[in-house]
């Protein structure tokens, strides 16, 4: 089956520091992949998407690129603020299938 | 627009009680997604429908839940009877058609079963 395995948190940086969050995925095909941040007390929102290999999302400074030969879609970002402090989420969607599979979240605290 | 809109957004009853979390997606979408979100579990997908239809709802955890999806801007999710380990966070989402189309989430529900 699916599935979508990320990077343990939680994750704590100074701010202006270098993020990665790794995330791998299981599936047949050609997925589509999302990274979704979830805020405190908020529900959860699309930062950015790729729907083929090689694509790269972004979105607010983050980047992640869809690697299918290792099956990876790490989210990066080169200088984080302390606004970005949440946790972030990496999924898949099968072609022509509606529901999203989640990882496992990673929760982010960035320090001032 | 007003996004996905969640009620109520916190819940607490007694273990037993018939709890009912309402979702008002977002005009024109034609899928519904309901979510739970635990610390142990994660987010997993309980149910989802398309143009109202239920899909796939092998993630309902048992037959304690159901949810229903009367007309293109309603849904509702019902546990009854309540459980303790029922609590959790209830997310709705909604998305178009499209097949790269990204859901969009509610604030979810808080649910607390004493």
């Amino acid at each position: 089956g699916n599935s979508v395995t990320q990077m343990e948190g939680p994750v704590t940086l100074s701010e202006e520091a270098f993020l990665t969050i790794n995330c791998t995925y299981t599936a047949t095909g050609y997925p589509s992949l999302f990274w979704y941040v979830q805020y405190p007390g908020e529900g959860l929102q699309l930062l950015l998407k790729a729907t083929k290999a090689d694509d790269k999302g972004s979105n607010k400074g983050f980047e992640a690129t869809y690697r299918k030969e290792t099956t990876s879609f790490h989210l990066e970002k080169g200088s984080v603020q302390v606004s970005d402090s949440a946790v972030y989420f990496c999924a898949l969607k099968k072609n022509a299938a509606r529901q999203l599979t989640f990882g496992s979240g990673t929760q982010l605290t960035v320090l001032p | 627009d007003a996004g996905v809109i969640q009620s109520p957004r916190h819940e607490v009853t007694e273990m037993g009680q018939e709890v009912t979390l309402r979702c008002k997606p977002i005009s024109g979408h034609n899928s519904l997604f309901w979510y739970r979100q635990t610390m142990m579990r994660g987010l997993e997908l309980l149910i989802y429908f398309n143009n109202n239809v239920p899909i796939d709802d092998s993630g309902m955890p048992e037959d304690r839940f159901s949810a229903k999806m009367p007309n293109a801007s309603f849904s509702t999710l019902k546990i009854q009877p309540s459980e303790p380990r029922d609590s959790a966070v209830y997310f709705c989402a909604s998305s178009l058609p499209r097949e790269k189309d990204e859901q969009f989430f509610g604030p979810g529900t808080r649910l607390t079963v004493l």
